[in-house]
């Protein structure tokens, strides 16, 4: 089976521009999560949507930061505008179930620059 | 609150000598614990959790609740095993993982 993809892999945009990341999970799988790691820190939890609907947002750092998934497939993060402390990697993963349980599996991640 | 302590940044050994990879944790109730590897250029992938008391590619991890640890342990380290290990375990909710701030191993000839 295919596995979670992200687009892109790497993002290089100035300060105050605009960038969407991109996630397709695994087919089937009603679970999807963003994450993210700033250089230096650990990974952070962002959100996680159950299909199309926000279960947990509680992560999302402000409201620069937009999540959708229109039709429970693929989901995308908006970061708008940038700042340079959005710079790091930002990992997608899905699970069947609650990943806890089933287990997650995660993208390649997008490597996000801010300059 | 829930937490996940990694204390070692980086650890460095040769091949053949014993790992452990420290991780200590915060978590009200009885947690379930993972930990998780990124090889060079490749995705966050699971190596293993604790429910399944399993050996993937000779590592082992024993949950203590008395000293709230969950060490990653190999007998012997091979070049191959360099890489970066997230220990992590689930949010009060479970619906999404709690990470330390991850150890790079490296293993040199």
């Amino acid at each position: 089976e295919a596995g979670v993809t992200q687009f892109p892999s790497h993002s290089v945009i100035e300060k105050g521009q605009t960038v969407t990341l991109r996630c397709d999970p695994i087919s089937g799988h009603d679970n999807l999560y963003w994450y993210r790691r700033v250089m230096g820190k650990e990974i952070k939890f962002l959100l996680h949507f159950v299909k199309e609907s926000k279960q947990d947002e509680s992560g999302m750092p402000n409201n620069r930061f937009l999540a959708e998934r229109t039709g429970g497939t693929y989901s995308t993060l908006k970061v708008q505008p940038a700042e340079l402390e959005d710079s790091g990697v930002y990992f997608c993963a899905s699970s069947q179930g609650l990943g806890s349980n089933y287990g997650y599996t995660f993208g390649s991640g997008t490597r996000l620059t801010v300059v | 609150a829930q937490r996940v302590t990694q204390p070692e940044k980086l650890l460095s050994v040769f091949k053949g000598a014993p790992v452990e990879l420290k991780c200590n944790y915060s978590y009200s109730g009885s947690p379930e614990l993972f930990w998780y590897v990124q090889y060079s250029r490749q995705r966050l992938q699971l190596l293993l959790r604790h429910i399944s008391r399993e050996s993937i590619k000779g590592f082992t991890a024993d949950l203590n609740k008395g000293e709230t640890s969950f060490h990653l342990k190999k007998p012997f380290a091979q070049e191959e095993d360099s890489a970066m290990y997230y220990c992590a375990l689930p949010n009060q909710a479970g619906t999404a993982l709690i990470f330390g701030k991850g150890t790079t191993l490296s293993v040199s000839s």
